[in-house]
């Protein structure tokens, strides 16, 4: 593995439609954080996994938001019924521990 | 309440002028301090890590110094290359990352 990688992209959708997103981690990472960011922001954190487990979340994740990490390998992250708030910049990042954390290209939600 | 604070927001350089950024937090439990460079439209990219006041990293053109209170930046004679916001980051003790706003810096030729 070169890096985190998130799909898709970019993503358009119409508000109250669900979406879904990807992160695949660095293989041998056991730790993976799923953050949000918006224009001029940094990046708040909504929820991170060992392994399989999912271990905390933020009070920023509705229960419009769920996230999981099915045999410790990716993640995926769902939004139901997406409100226009909810545009922003889902990054993921990776580590073994809690050192050197690898974020990905992020992928990009617009809600019209 | 655990809180990050950079500044200023925003930097103009001329290109070779050297400057500061700083990143001051509370947070009870602090296990490092990272610093990150992000590009437009792109993921943060890792800088440096520091652990304990005192200590101090250094990467080409960048230099990382930590005190109890805060962190600073150096940029020594920075080039338009170096332009990206650079966001600061504190770690809890359960390992996740509580970022500052970040400091969008531009270096003019």
């Amino acid at each position: 593995d070169t890096g985190v990688s998130q799909n898709p992209r970019h993503k358009i959708t119409k508000r109250g439609q669900n979406v879904t997103f990807r992160c695949d981690p660095i293989s041998e990472h056991n730790r993976l954080y799923w953050y949000r960011q918006t224009l001029g922001q940094g990046p708040e954190f909504l929820t991170y996994f060992q392994n399989e487990a999912q271990l905390e979340k933020s009070r920023l994740l509705s229960d419009r938001f769920s996230a999981e990490r099915p045999k410790g390998s990716f993640s995926t992250l769902e939004i139901q019924r997406t409100e226009q708030g909810d545009s922003a910049m889902y990054l993921c990042a990776s580590t073994l521990g809690s050192d050197g954390y690898t974020f990905g290209s992020g992928t990009r939600l617009t809600v019209v | 309440e655990d809180q990050v604070t950079q500044s200023p927001e925003a930097l103009r350089l001329q290109e070779g002028e050297s400057s500061s950024l700083n990143c001051s937090y509370t947070v009870s439990g602090l296990r490092g301090l990272f610093w990150y460079r992000q590009d437009p439209g792109k993921g943060p990219e890792f800088l440096f890590t520091l652990y304990s006041a005192g200590e101090e990293k250094e990467k080409e053109r960048l230099k990382a110094t930590l005190t109890k209170k805060e962190s600073f930046l150096h940029i020594t004679a920075p080039k338009p290359e170096d332009s990206a916001t650079y966001l600061c980051a504190v770690q809890r003790n359960t390992g996740k990352l509580i970022f500052g706003q970040g400091t969008t810096l531009q270096v003019k030729p």
